[in-house]
């Protein structure tokens, strides 16, 4: 079983406009991380945001928010006022393993956005 | 901060030949690397982890004598495809994750900017 769910292959958004990407995750750990990458078509991964599973609030970077549902073991990615440059593929990866022991990284199949004028 | 480099950003050779790609921390130790492979509009996948000092752990599947790794220094691990071949050929990715063994290290592990490698 996936470990990593991202439903949505392609997503279109019209610039200044909110959008959201989808990611699901099944893990038996109780100590877990989750991530937002951000890979434009020169290749490069950049970090975007990180939600730790005892985080009791939404993390949020600048235009970027994760509405993490640990119940129902989603963290979707909120992008607000898209912007031309967003359109990239957008990775979820979750670590799993206790804080300070092992650290094992798993990525999503990812999502194309592309923002359009 | 957390910068991390790769060399060569791409590479072409020919088939048998070996090729060593680096990875290095700019601004930070790091007990711990990570080795990814990534083909065209796919997801990363995790070939090893590279840990300075000791042996690097592969995940199942990546063969440890066709991708060798080896994490010198707390800055920088290499990976050598030996006797590549045209299916060897592909985006590889290294990212590291910043603190030492012992220490409260970083959640976030940083990417390189990765490998184009061609075999022909």
């Amino acid at each position: 079983a996936q470990k990593i769910t991202q439903t949505q292959p392609g997503m279109f958004v019209q610039e200044k406009e909110a959008v959201t990407l989808d990611c699901t995750y099944d893990t038996s750990d109780q100590s877990y991380g989750l991530f937002w990458y951000k890979q434009p078509s020169s290749g490069e991964m950049i970090f975007l945001i990180y939600q730790g599973s005892y985080d009791e609030q939404n993390a949020t970077e600048g235009r970027y928010s994760l509405n993490f549902q640990k119940a129902r073991k989603s963290a979707n990615l909120v992008i607000s006022a898209s912007q031309l440059g967003d359109s990239a593929m957008y990775f979820c990866a979750m670590r799993e393993g206790a804080t300070g022991g092992s650290y094992i990284p798993t990525f999503g199949r990812g999502t194309s956005l592309i923002v359009h004028p | 901060g957390a910068v991390v480099s790769q060399h060569p950003s791409w590479v072409i050779c020919k088939s048998g030949t070996s090729v060593k790609i680096e990875c290095r921390s700019l601004d930070f130790q790091a007990t711990t690397m990570f080795w990814y492979r990534q083909f065209p509009k796919q997801s990363l996948m995790l070939m090893a982890t590279s840990n300075e000092g000791s042996k690097a752990t592969y995940e199942q599947g990546v063969e440890k004598d066709k991708f060798l790794i080896n994490h010198a220094s707390l800055t920088l691990s290499t990976l050598t495809v030996t006797s590549a071949h045209p299916e060897d050929s592909s985006f590889y990715i290294c990212s590291a994750r910043p603190g030492l063994a012992g220490e409260d290290r970083s959640e976030t592990q940083y990417f390189g900017p990765g490998t184009r490698l061609l075999v022909l």
